[in-house]
């Protein structure tokens, strides 16, 4: 059965700490791992990762996929209170195209 | 581009009634997703097309729920009769070929 698993399930920093969250999957056929970010409303895409060891990176985040230990791991460096959010991964099964989510790492900053 | 948009974006309503969601995907997206979100079971897949046919209904729920995909330009997701604990937020996505998905806002439903 295909399957994402976060960690930690919930994380609380003071802002200007690093964070790392982890992500391990099980999926036929992996086509591509994404991240999103989910506040109060819709979740909003952060990066896709298809290939092991290419560093994806947005200002204070950054994100890299391990296929061979088939996981992945989102970075976040000198947090902000605005860094307050579930963090989601998902995986894209070439199957089936459907994204398949973790339950998600709720991490709270604060001041 | 105005993303997908999803209507409406709140709905309360009695137990037994008819609901109905909508989206509309963005334009030259070849598939759409309709997801379930609640605090106990997080986000849930309920079906997906793609270019208008549904390829995966696994995920819904009951026969109470069904989903249409007319055109590539808007969906429904229907419940009836619906129940309090069809209560959630619903999303729906879509996709291009490059398996990125963008999330419309949500409805959230609340079935008294």
């Amino acid at each position: 059965e295909d399957k994402v698993v976060q960690s930690p399930l919930s994380l609380v920093v003071h802002e200007g700490d690093t964070v790392t969250l982890n992500c391990s999957y099980e999926v036929t056929n992996f086509r591509s791992l994404l991240w999103y970010k989910q506040e109060k409303k819709a979740p909003t895409f952060l990066f896709m990762l298809t290939s092991s060891g290419i560093e994806k990176k947005s200002g204070r985040l950054s994100s890299i996929l391990d296929k061979k230990e088939l996981f992945s791991i989102l970075n976040i460096t000198a947090t902000q209170t605005g860094d307050s959010a579930i963090y989601l991964c998902a995986v894209v099964s070439s199957n089936t195209g459907k994204l398949i989510f973790g339950q998600g790492t709720t991490l709270q900053v604060k001041p | 581009d105005a993303g997908v948009i999803q209507s409406p974006r709140h709905e309360v309503t009695e137990m037994g009634q008819e609901v109905t969601l909508r989206c509309k995907p963005i334009s030259g997206h070849n598939s759409l997703f309709w997801y379930r979100q609640t605090m106990m079971r997080g986000l849930e897949l309920l079906i997906y097309f793609n270019n208008n046919v549904p390829i995966d209904d696994s995920g819904m729920p009951e026969d109470r729920f069904s989903a249409k995909m007319p055109n590539a330009s808007f969906s429904t997701l229907k419940i009836q009769p619906s129940e309090p604990r069809d209560s959630a937020v619903y999303f729906c996505a879509s996709s291009p070929d490059s398996g990125e998905q963008f999330f419309g806002p949500g409805t959230r439903l609340t079935v008294l």
